[in-house]
C-alpha cells in the first residue's frame, strides 16, 4: 500500500541542524510532489515548501529562505528535509505528505523535532 | 499569503449537522475549486476528508460533504458522531506559497 515513513525524533540545541528523511513506497516515486508540513505544539498546520522527485526542483515559503534545504534520492525512494541554525520556535512535529492534484492524500507519521539548551 | 480564516471552534449534538467555514480571497479560494478539508484528531496525522471543494476520498463517510460560494468554502458534518471531535483544517490551492486554514475544533456536545 502506499506508504510515507519518516525518520525519527530528534532532540537539538539552538544553532544546530537537523535533517529529517521520508521514505515513500507503494506507488511510483517521481510522479508525484512531495510536501513539508509543520505544526508547532498547539498550533495548526504550516506549509513549508515542496520537492520535485523527479528532477530535485523545491519551493518553499520566504520565512524559510536560507533555513530550510530539501533533497531526494530516487535510487531509494527518500526526500530529505534539513533546517539550520534551529531555534526554540522550531520545535513541532514534521510531517512529509504527498501531493496528488492539488491534495495532500498521503501523510508520513510525522517526526519530533524538539529544540532546546 | 495569510492564512485562511476558520472558526476557532463549532459545536453539535450528536445526529445534528454542521457546518465550518474557510473564507480566503478572490487569488485562492475564489479561484481555483481546489479546497480540501483535513481531519486531525489529537497526536494523529491529518487525514483527507474532501478535495477540490466537494469530493470524497474512497472510505470517506458520505456523512462529509463539502461545498463553495464565492471565496468561502465550507464543510458540513452531518448526523454528528462522537467520533468526529477532532481539529479540522482547509486548504486552497493558490499557486506558491500553500496556505492552509487557521483550524477549527469540533466538539460534539
Amino acid at each position: 500500500q502506499v506508504q510515507l515513513v519518516q525518520s525519527g525524533g530528534e532532540v537539538k540545541k539552538p544553532g544546530a541542524s537537523v535533517r529529517v528523511s521520508c521514505k515513500a513506497s507503494g506507488y511510483i516515486f517521481t510522479d508525484y510532489y512531495m510536501h513539508w508540513v509543520r505544526q508547532a505544539p498547539g498550533q495548526g498546520l504550516e506549509w513549508m515548501g515542496w520537492i520535485k522527485p523527479d528532477n530535485g526542483a523545491t519551493s518553499h515559503t520566504q520565512k524559510h529562505q536560507g533555513w530550510i534545504t530539501m533533497s531526494r534520492d530516487t535510487s531509494i525512494n527518500t526526500v530529505y528535509m534539513e533546517l539550520s541554525s534551529l531555534r526554540s520556535d522550531d520545535t513541532a512535529v514534521y510531517y512529509c505528505a504527498r501531493e496528488s492534484g492539488s491534495r495532500m492524500d498521503v501523510w508520513g507519521q510525522g517526526t519530533t523535532v524538539t529544540v532546546s539548551s | 499569503q495569510s492564512a485562511l480564516t476558520q472558526p476557532a471552534s463549532v459545536s453539535g449534538s450528536p445526529g445534528q449537522s454542521i457546518t465550518i467555514s474557510c473564507t480566503g480571497t478572490s487569488s485562492d479560494v475564489g479561484r481555483f475549486n481546489l479546497v480540501s478539508w483535513y481531519q486531525q484528531h489529537p497526536d494523529a496525522v491529518p487525514k483527507l476528508m474532501i478535495y477540490d471543494v466537494d469530493k470524497r476520498p474512497s472510505g470517506v463517510s458520505n456523512r462529509f460533504s463539502g461545498s463553495k460560494s464565492g471565496s468561502t468554502a465550507s464543510l458540513t458534518i452531518s448526523g454528528l458522531q462522537a467520533e468526529d471531535e477532532a481539529d479540522y483544517y482547509c486548504y486552497s490551492y493558490a499557486g506558491n506559497p500553500y496556505v492552509f486554514g487557521t483550524g477549527t475544533t469540533v466538539t460534539v456536545l
